[in-house]
């Protein structure tokens, strides 16, 4: 099985602009988490998606928004970015049998200027 | 009471070496505690998880303790090679979460 896809890996973008990160989750996979990564704060967990729903968000403010669509694949977005924002979005994808097992992908990472 | 503590920070481990991290948890209704091992440029890597009912779980050179009453679980890294060099994460999460709490990562260096 091909494992999570992110894109785009790498992106650079100006504070107040807004982005938009896409993951497609393992073929089979309906739960699909999203985490920021930084030196400062290190491994956060941002928001969960589970047949179009949302179903766990983290500490993180309004600005971060996300949505999964009828074939699992996810996007999420963050608007008005600010520096603190630079950081390694990544995206994991679990199944839905109980197992609590989650696979990430590579990560985009983002850096606002 | 959401928080998982990790260390150390970083360890440096001669070839053939054990390594030991360690990892404290509050949240008493956590249930499942994987680690996870990230390399450069890669994002995190499941390596081995364990839940509260059993204490020990091994998984080739991988292995964690838990010990419930102290709130505590560690991985142990035998005969570590120069591969194994990276950056490993403790986590944990309970039944019906799948948001993981994270440790703040141990940067392990193996040296030939």
């Amino acid at each position: 099985k091909a494992g999570v896809t992110q894109t785009p890996r790498y992106l650079i973008k100006t504070r107040g602009q807004q982005v938009t990160l896409s993951c497609s989750p393992i073929s089979g996979h309906r739960s699909v988490s999203w985490y920021q990564q930084t030196p400062g704060q290190g491994l956060q967990f941002l928001f969960e998606y589970f047949s179009e729903t949302q179903r766990n968000k983290g500490n993180f403010p309004g600005r971060f928004s996300g949505r999964q669509f009828s074939n699992s694949r996810s996007e999420m977005n963050v608007s008005t970015l600010e520096l603190g924002d630079s950081a390694l979005y990544l995206c994991a994808s679990s199944s839905t049998s109980g197992s609590h097992e989650q696979y990430f992908g590579p990560g985009t990472r983002l850096t606002v200027t | 009471q959401q928080q998982v503590k990790q260390s150390p920070q970083s360890l440096i481990v001669q070839k053939g070496g054990i390594s030991i991290i360690n990892c404290a948890y509050e949240n008493t209704a956590f249930d499942y505690f994987p680690w996870y091992q990230q390399f450069p440029g890669k994002g995190p890597a499941l390596l081995i998880a364990i839940r509260p009912d059993v204490s020990e779980k091994k998984e080739g050179r991988f292995t964690i303790s838990f010990n419930k009453s102290a709130k505590q679980f560690s991985l142990h890294i035998m005969d570590s090679q120069p591969g194994d060099s990276a950056t490993y994460f403790c986590a944990a999460t309970y039944t019906g979460r799948r948001a993981l709490t994270f440790g703040s990562g141990t940067r392990l260096q193996v040296q030939p």
